[in-house]
Parts: C-alpha cells; structure tokens; sequence
C-alpha cells in the first residue's frame, strides 16, 4: 500500500514568517500534486511536479520533487494569512493518486 | 465554465434515511471520483468511475452505492444513513486516473 505522510500535521504561525511543510514515502511516483484547500471549500491544485529533482515556484510558494522521486516539500516565503488552509499533497502511481496526510496552516495577522 | 458541481450543499437525514449525492463535470473528463473528509483526516476515497460505464470501490465503499449516469454525472447514495457517514463528501474529477484532480465544493451532510 503507497502512503504519503506529511509532516508537520500542524503549523501555526505569524505573517511574515517561512516555512517548509515535508510530503515522504517509501514508494515511487511519477508526478506529485499539491493542492490547497481553504475552509469550506473543495481542494485546488496548486502544481504538479514531474521530474527527479524540479523545482518549481508559484510567487511565494517553491515546491522540490525528490531526487528519487519519493518524496517534496513546499517552502512558503514570508507567509500571509491568505495561505491559510489544508495542504495536501498527492502522488501519481499506476493507475492511481494516493493522497497524503495533509497540513494544516494557520497564518495569524 | 462552471467545473465540478455538487447538490446538495448542506443536508440534514435522521438515521435510516436514504438520499443521493449528485455531481456534474463539464470539464469532459473521463475519470470521477467521490471522497469522505472527515476531522482531522484527510480524503479518503469510496468510489471511482475510471471511464464511462465502470465504476470501482475505493477504500471505504461500505454503505454507499454509485452510478455513472453519463460522462458528466456520477452520483453517490446512502441507501440507509448512519450517524458515521456524517461528513463533508466531495466528488472530483480528472482526464484519466492519476491526472490532476478537480474537486466541488463539498456536501457537508450530518446524520442524526
């Protein structure tokens, strides 16, 4: 069974600070997705990674692939309280998207 | 281009009732999921139709039942609602399994 934990659970934090929130497996996957989902509402994909090792930044979000494509991590730049929400992150296997854990982000004032 | 929608948004059954989840894409996505999101979890799947016409269980199918009415529409049913189906339900759908999803809003339903 594939299983993406994510850590940290929850973060609570003050605006203007950095972060980086951590998606980890033992398996391998072809493409990794984040998506945010704010309070009442359904998750939004945020970007998809694809190759070992890419990087790729969205204004103040920057998100890495694993070299072995196991594992990614989100570092958020001086965190506002618009990036409020649930992160999840999901990883593409044959035939399936496995969803992590997800993180929990508050960004008080 | 309205997405994926969902009805109802809010819903209220006393245990023993039954009622349908409804879920519409106009995205002409081949794949359509329904996920449970419970407190302090994340989603977990109960059903997918991987293309028109097949449907497959997820992880926690027990006391549900789907139907891919069409490419667009793929329903949910609670046949008998218990007090632990209360959660919010959301229906996503994508090109094929394992492609980018796109979720609805959600159905929060609470079973008394």
């Amino acid at each position: 069974t594939q299983l993406l934990e994510q850590s940290p659970q929850f973060l609570s934090i003050q605006e203007g600070e950095n972060l980086t929130v951590y998606c980890n497996s033992s398996s391998v996957f072809s493409s990794l997705q984040w998506y945010r989902q704010e309070p009442g509402e359904g998750p939004v994909l945020l970007v998809t990674v694809v190759t070992g090792g890419e990087v790729k930044k969205l204004k103040r979000l920057t998100f890495q692939f694993g070299d072995a494509r196991k594992d990614s991590s989100l570092h958020i730049t001086a965190a506002q309280p618009g990036d409020t929400g649930l992160y999840l992150c999901a990883g593409a296997g044959f035939q399936k998207l496995v969803f992590g854990t997800g993180t929990r982000l508050l960004v008080s004032p | 281009n309205a997405g994926v929608t969902q009805t109802p948004k809010f819903q209220v059954l006393k245990t023993g009732q039954s009622m349908t989840l409804q879920c519409a894409q106009d995205m002409n996505h081949n794949s359509m999921y329904w996920y449970r999101q419970d407190p302090g979890m994340g989603l977990r799947l109960i059903y997918y139709s991987a293309s028109e016409g097949t449907t497959d269980k997820g992880e926690v199918p027990n006391g549900y039942n789907v139907s891919r009415l069409n490419k667009r529409e793929f329903s949910l049913r609670l046949e008998s609602a218990a007090p632990s189906q209360t959660s919010v339900y959301f229906c996503a759908s994508s090109v094929y399994r394992a492609y980018e999803q796109y979720f609805g809003p959600g159905t929060r339903l609470t079973v008394t």
